[in-house]
């Protein structure tokens, strides 16, 4: 039972490039999310699926997509990557009934250059 | 104004002590609270949540809920140099759509051997 887990662990990108971050979870939980971690400004929500087949913004979607391909993987991708995307990138997920607790995974950190 | 609010610290308490973190929220209809503790370079780990008014124990961690003053705190029992860790405060909040949890900024806590 590995929990959430998440590729790659490190990246390096140069400003324009893109790239894909991939998230699975073997809990079966309904709920997954995506967060970056920056100092000095906490954990901030990128994306969320509610569940499979939904996503929604949170509060910093500007440069992501993501994509919801079954219950178990949620993936977020960086189109065109920019230096403010510099940040350490947490998915997690959970079964938000009744208590909605989630679980991360270990993360990646990604540098823009 | 954010929403949740947390002591960046650093917190020093001596091997042994009570180790008290404390948590403010504006959203007063918020339901379930979360405990994360954050090691350095690693992703946060739930070690508690309370969703009643009261106190709920769990080993050494007591969390502490107090909804009429929009407060949670988190009481550590004799703290070890392995607390030593960031601890995030996580709010569910009452109008949410979505799932979403509010995280505060953290706490740092150092415990000095």
């Amino acid at each position: 039972n590995a929990g959430v887990t998440q590729t790659p662990k490190f990246q390096v990108l140069k400003t324009g490039q893109s790239m894909t971050l991939q998230c699975a979870q073997d809990m079966n939980h309904n709920s997954m999310y995506w967060y970056r971690q920056d100092p000095g400004m906490g954990l901030r929500l990128i994306y969320y699926s509610a569940s499979e087949g939904t996503t929604d913004k949170g509060e910093v979607p500007n440069g992501y997509n993501v994509s919801r391909l079954n219950k178990r993987e949620f993936s977020l991708r960086l189109e065109s990557a920019a230096p403010s995307q510099t940040s350490v990138y947490f998915c997690a997920s959970s079964e938000t009934i009744p208590h909605n607790e989630q679980f991360f995974g270990p993360g990646t950190r990604l540098t823009v250059l | 104004q954010k929403e949740v609010e947390q002591n960046s610290g650093p917190l020093s308490v001596p091997e042994g002590a009570i180790a008290s973190l404390n948590c403010t929220y504006s959203d007063r209809g918020s339901q379930s609270f979360f405990w994360y503790r954050q090691y350095s370079g690693k992703s946060p780990e739930l070690i508690m949540f309370i969703y009643s008014n009261g106190d709920k124990e769990d080993g050494r961690f007591t969390a502490q809920l107090n909804k009429a003053s929009q407060y949670v705190s988190l009481l550590i029992r004799d703290s070890q140099p392995s607390d030593s860790a960031t601890y995030l405060c996580a709010v569910n909040p009452f109008n949410n759509a979505g799932n979403m949890l509010t995280f505060g900024g953290g706490t740092r806590l150092m415990v000095k051997p």
